[in-house]
C-alpha cells in the first residue's frame, strides 16, 4: 500500500544551523502539507502546498521556514537557523482530493532535536 | 478559528468492552472531520473521514458519526483489544482551498488484559 516516507528519523543539529527535513508524499497526491507536534502537545498545522506554491501558511512558519518541491518526488522543509523550540516531530502529509476524497495520510514523522 | 477538544483526555477499559470517544469543535463550517491513531513516538495513522454531506461512516469495529450543528464527533469501538491502546486524535478539516487540518489534543487509550 502506498505511503508517505520522511527522512531522516532523526535530526539532531546546533541551535543556528539550518536543516532540511525531507518527503516522499503518496505518488498521485496532489496536495502536501507539513505539521509538528511539540512533546505532549497538539499536532500543529505549518503549511499547505498544492501546484508548486504555499496555499496556506500557519503563523508559526515565518521567515525561517521555507518549502519547496524540487523534483517530481520529493518535498522538503528548510529551517533556516533553528532555535531550541524548533524541538518537535515533524510530519509531512499529502492528499489526492480528487472527487472530493480530502483525506489526509502522514508520514511517520522526522524527530528534530535542537542543542 | 476553529478549536477542536476531545474529551476524555485519558481513558482505561477492560478488553471486550464497547467505547466511545468524543470530540468537540467549534466551528460548525467544518468541511470534513478525520479521526486518527497515533501510538507512541509514531506518526499518524487515519482511520475513518467524515465529510460534511455525511452523518457516520463505519471500518470494521470503528464507526465514527458526525453532527455539525451541535460541534461534535464520536468515535465507537467496538469489542476493544488490547491492541487498540494508542492515543485518538481528531483533525476538523476547513473550507480552505487546502483544507488544513486542525487536532484536538488526544485521548489516550488503555485496553487491559
Amino acid at each position: 500500500e502506498p505511503e508517505v516516507t520522511q527522512t531522516p528519523s532523526h535530526q539532531v543539529t546546533q541551535m543556528g544551523q539550518e536543516v532540511i527535513l525531507r518527503c516522499v508524499p503518496i505518488s498521485n497526491h496532489l496536495y502536501f502539507y507539513w505539521y509538528r507536534q511539540i512533546l505532549g502537545q497538539k499536532v500543529e498545522f505549518l503549511v499547505s502546498f498544492y501546484n508548486n506554491e504555499i496555499s496556506e501558511k500557519s503563523e508559526i512558519f515565518d521567515d525561517q521556514f521555507s518549502v519547496e518541491r524540487p523534483d517530481g518526488s520529493n518535498f522538503t522543509l528548510k529551517i533556516r537557523s533553528t532555535k531550541l523550540e524548533d524541538s518537535a516531530m515533524y510530519f509531512c502529509a499529502s492528499s489526492e482530493r480528487s472527487s472530493g476524497n480530502h483525506e489526509q495520510f502522514f508520514g511517520p514523522g522526522t524527530r528534530l532535536t535542537v542543542l | 478559528k476553529q478549536e477542536v477538544t476531545q474529551i476524555p483526555a485519558a481513558l482505561s477499559v477492560p478488553e471486550g468492552e464497547n467505547l466511545v470517544l468524543n470530540c468537540s469543535f467549534t466551528d460548525s463550517a467544518i468541511y470534513n472531520l478525520q479521526w486518527f491513531r497515533q501510538d507512541p513516538g509514531k506518526g499518524l495513522t487515519s482511520l475513518l473521514l467524515i465529510q460534511s454531506s455525511q452523518r457516520e461512516q463505519t471500518s470494521g469495529r470503528l464507526n465514527a458519526s458526525l453532527d455539525k450543528s451541535s460541534g461534535r464527533s464520536t468515535l465507537y469501538i467496538a469489542a476493544s483489544q488490547p491492541g487498540d491502546s494508542a492515543t485518538y486524535l481528531c483533525a476538523g478539516g476547513n473550507t480552505g482551498t487546502a483544507s488544513k487540518l486542525t487536532f484536538g489534543t488526544g485521548t489516550r487509550l488503555q485496553v487491559t488484559l
